[in-house]
């Protein structure tokens, strides 16, 4: 059973541009959840989507948006880039809905802003 | 605000003895736990997890431990193998849903 795949793996963009990250989760799970990991802050919860639709949100600004497709696919976009957003950023995909449930990680995608 | 704490960011421990990782949380909503294993560059990898109903769950060379009265967890590793030298993130949530608060993390290197 393949696991969860982020791409790219990694990424340079400029200040002030955007850019799509994708996520492919495990084969039969619906849940969705990003994550960005900074040596200052750790990992941090950036929101979660199943079945299309955002369940939870973390606390970041409206630069960071995402969004579901119906095969489960996910996609998340960050628009004017700061040097702050250089990160690694995590996707996160689970089997269950209505129950917590152990979360299976992608190796991410690393990204640099100049 | 940091809910779930791991206070030592660094254990040194020799091979085949065992290895304990702590994690406190000030979350008492908090009803789900997991551990988490990271090498660098690398995604999280699922390690064993536990509800808050119970107080212990072992899965092979990993045991974790909960004392809800101390919102306090503990991991286990038992013998420790080199190969178990990573990071290690506790993690908690509260109910619906997968919105996990991670700890700071732990490296833990076993030596042989």
């Amino acid at each position: 059973k393949a696991g969860v795949t982020q791409t790219p793996r990694y990424l340079i963009k400029t200040r002030g541009q955007q850019v799509t990250l994708s996520c492919s989760p495990i084969s039969g799970h619906r849940s969705v959840s990003w994550y960005q990991q900074t040596p200052g802050q750790g990992l941090q919860f950036l929101f979660e989507y199943f079945s299309e639709t955002q369940r939870n949100k973390g606390n970041f600004p409206g630069r960071f948006s995402g969004r579901q497709f119906s095969n489960s696919r996910s996609e998340m976009n960050v628009s004017t880039l700061e040097l702050g957003d250089s990160a690694l950023y995590l996707c996160a995909s689970s089997s269950r809905t209505d129950m917590n449930t152990e979360a299976f990680f992608g190796q991410g995608t690393r990204l640099t802003v100049v | 605000d940091q809910q779930v704490k791991q206070n030592s960011p660094s254990l040194s421990v020799q091979e085949g003895r065992i290895s304990i990782l702590n994690c406190d949380y000030t979350n008492s909503m908090f009803d789900y736990f997991l551990w988490y294993k990271k090498y660098p560059a690398e995604g999280p990898t699922f390690l064993i997890s536990i509800s808050s109903i119970k107080d212990k769950n072992e899965d092979g060379r990993f045991t974790v431990f909960l004392n809800k009265s101390a919102k306090h967890l503990s991991l286990h590793i038992v013998p420790s193998q080199p190969g178990d030298s990573a990071v290690y993130f506790c993690a908690a949530s509260v109910g619906y849903g997968n919105k996990l608060v991670f700890g700071a993390g732990t490296i833990l290197r076993v030596k042989s």
